[in-house]
């Protein structure tokens, strides 16, 4: 069975730091591109950031170029998110998701339950 | 880059058809698969149409998914309604390592 779990999220102060993990079972890690998609409360789906199989290819939102970085571990299935200079903007329920492929296509076949991250003094 | 733009909401009876659209702003609709998205309140989304038109196993075939080059748009149909297919309703597509959502569509079936 496929699955993607994350963590990591939490309250944090503005201009702080957060790191989230998505750990991945059931599938070919290596073979297929991940995905960070956020929720803000009451709001729509924001596409965060996505990595290629390889990790050879990344995107970002331009609301968070510059202030996140994603990466992937294939050894340890898992992908992350390195938030820098979060704002009460950033506050979000945070989906980790896996492509049907292996570009950065946003084909996602499996999300995670979120993990929420609270931006506020 | 470019933007997707759907109706913020529709209603619909159960037993009839609704047809979701889905406008690109810049670019081809064609040049890109579109994905569409369900959830339902308090969880996770899921897909229901995945390459245009592509249904994942599970998903019942009332659900169907559309492009139209003439209006550069992707629609997503849903026939013989149901109360349990009330829930937001996504669309997705992408271009050159950059992902875009839809606002999203509420769908309410009353």
């Amino acid at each position: 069975e496929v699955q993607v779990v994350e963590s990591g999220g939490g309250l944090v102060q503005p201009g702080r730091s957060l790191r989230l993990s998505c750990a991945a079972s059931g599938f070919t890690f290596d073979d297929y591109a991940m995905h960070w998609v956020r929720q803000a409360p009451g709001k729509g789906l924001e596409w965060v950031s996505g990595i290629s199989w390889n990790g050879g290819s990344i995107g970002y939102a331009d609301s968070v170029k510059g202030r996140f970085t994603i990466s992937r571990d294939s050894a340890k299935s898992s992908l992350y998110l390195q938030m820098n200079t979060l704002g009460p903007e950033d506050t979000a329920l945070y989906y980790c998701a896996k492509d049907r492929g292996i570009a950065v296509a946003g084909l996602i076949d499996y999300w995670g339950r979120g993990t929420l991250v609270t931006v506020s003094s | 880059n470019f933007m997707l733009a759907q109706p913020h909401s529709m209603s619909e009876s159960p037993g009839k058809t609704v047809t979701i659209s889905c406008t690109r702003s810049r670019g081809s609709i064609a040049s890109n698969f579109v994905q569409w998205y369900q959830q339902r309140p308090g969880s996770a989304p899921t897909t229901v149409i995945y390459e245009d038109d592509q249904r994942p196993s599970g998903v019942p075939d009332r659900f169907s998914g559309s492009i139209d080059s003439s209006s550069n748009s992707a629609s997503l149909t849903i026939s013989g309604l149901k109360t349990e297919d009330e829930a937001d309703y996504y669309c997705q597509s992408y271009d050159s390592n950059n992902v875009v959502f839809g606002g999203g569509t509420q769908l309410t079936v009353l």
